[in-house]
C-alpha cells in the first residue's frame, strides 16, 4: 500500500524568494519513484522532478530541488527565485517500479505574490 | 516530452446519456493507460488502469460497468461514462507511460471536464 501525505494545503511566497513544499509518504514497495508534479490553471499536470528511491542523491531540475530523506519518507521539494509563471497545485507523488499505479497527496496550492 | 491528449477538453450531457471521453498518445506508444478523476480542489485519484488488448484493472469502490474502458490500439484508450448521473461531474485524466522505457515518468493528458445536467 502507498500513501502520500502534503501537510501544506497552501503556501505563499514572495517573488523571487524560496519555498519549501513538504511531504511524506509510505510505501510497501522496495524500489519506487518519488514524483512532484505541478497543476496549473489549465489542469493539465506536469512532471517538475522525479527521484528514483535506489540513489541517495537529491534530484536537481534548475530552480526546482528535493530533500529526498528516505529513512524519514519525506520528500520536500524546494523552489528557488520563485516566478509567478510557478503559482499552481502541486502534487507529491509515489510509484512502485514496475507497478505503474501512481498515488498522490492531495496536493499544495502555492500563490506567488508579485 | 511525449505528448498526451484528451479530448473533449468540456462535455455537458443530460443525465441518463452516455459520454466517451478519448485518451491519445500523440507520438509513443503506450501499452499502459492510466484514468484518474478529480474533484474540485482535490487530488486525482486513480479509477482505472487500462492494458491495451486487454481487460482493464479497476480501483477498489469503481464500477466497472459505469465506467467502460477500451484499450483498442497502443496509442488510444477509450473511457465511457454510461448512463451518467450528476454525481458523475468530474474532471477525468488520462496518463500514459512509454512503452518499454521503464523511467516511472507518465505523461498527463489535458482533462477532460464531464457536467451532467
Amino acid at each position: 500500500a502507498q500513501t502520500v501525505t502534503q501537510s501544506q494545503p497552501e503556501m505563499s511566497v514572495q517573488e523571487a524568494e524560496t519555498v519549501t513544499l513538504s511531504c511524506t509518504y509510505d510505501t510497501s514497495e522496495s524500489d519506487y519513484y518519488l514524483f512532484w508534479y505541478k497543476q496549473p490553471p489549465s489542469r493539465q499536470m506536469i512532471l517538475v522532478i522525479r527521484q528514483e528511491a535506489y540513489k541517495q542523491q537529491n534530484a536537481t531540475e534548475n530552480r526546482f530541488s528535493v530533500n529526498f530523506q528516505k529513512a524519514a519518507k519525506s520528500f520536500s521539494l524546494k523552489i528557488s527565485d520563485s516566478q509567478l509563471g510557478d503559482a499552481a497545485m502541486y502534487f507529491c507523488g509515489t510509484m512502485g517500479r514496475g507497478s505503474e499505479k501512481l498515488v498522490f497527496g492531495k496536493g499544495t496550492k502555492l500563490t506567488v505574490n508579485p | 516530452g511525449a505528448v498526451v491528449s484528451q479530448h473533449p477538453s468540456r462535455v455537458i450531457c443530460k443525465s441518463g446519456t452516455s459520454v466517451k471521453i478519448e485518451c491519445r498518445s500523440l507520438d509513443f506508444q503506450a501499452t499502459t493507460m492510466f484514468w484518474y478523476r478529480q474533484f474540485p480542489k482535490q487530488s486525482l485519484m486513480l479509477m482505472a488502469t487500462s492494458n491495451e488488448g486487454s481487460k482493464a484493472t479497476y480501483e477498489q469502490g469503481v464500477e466497472k460497468d459505469k465506467f467502460l474502458i477500451n484499450h483498442a490500439s497502443l496509442t488510444l484508450s477509450t473511457l465511457t461514462v454510461t448512463s451518467a448521473h450528476p454525481e458523475d461531474s468530474s474532471f477525468y485524466i488520462c496518463s500514459a507511460e512509454e512503452g518499454g522505457r521503464n523511467t516511472g515518468e507518465l505523461f498527463f493528458g489535458e482533462g477532460s471536464r464531464l457536467t451532467v445536467l
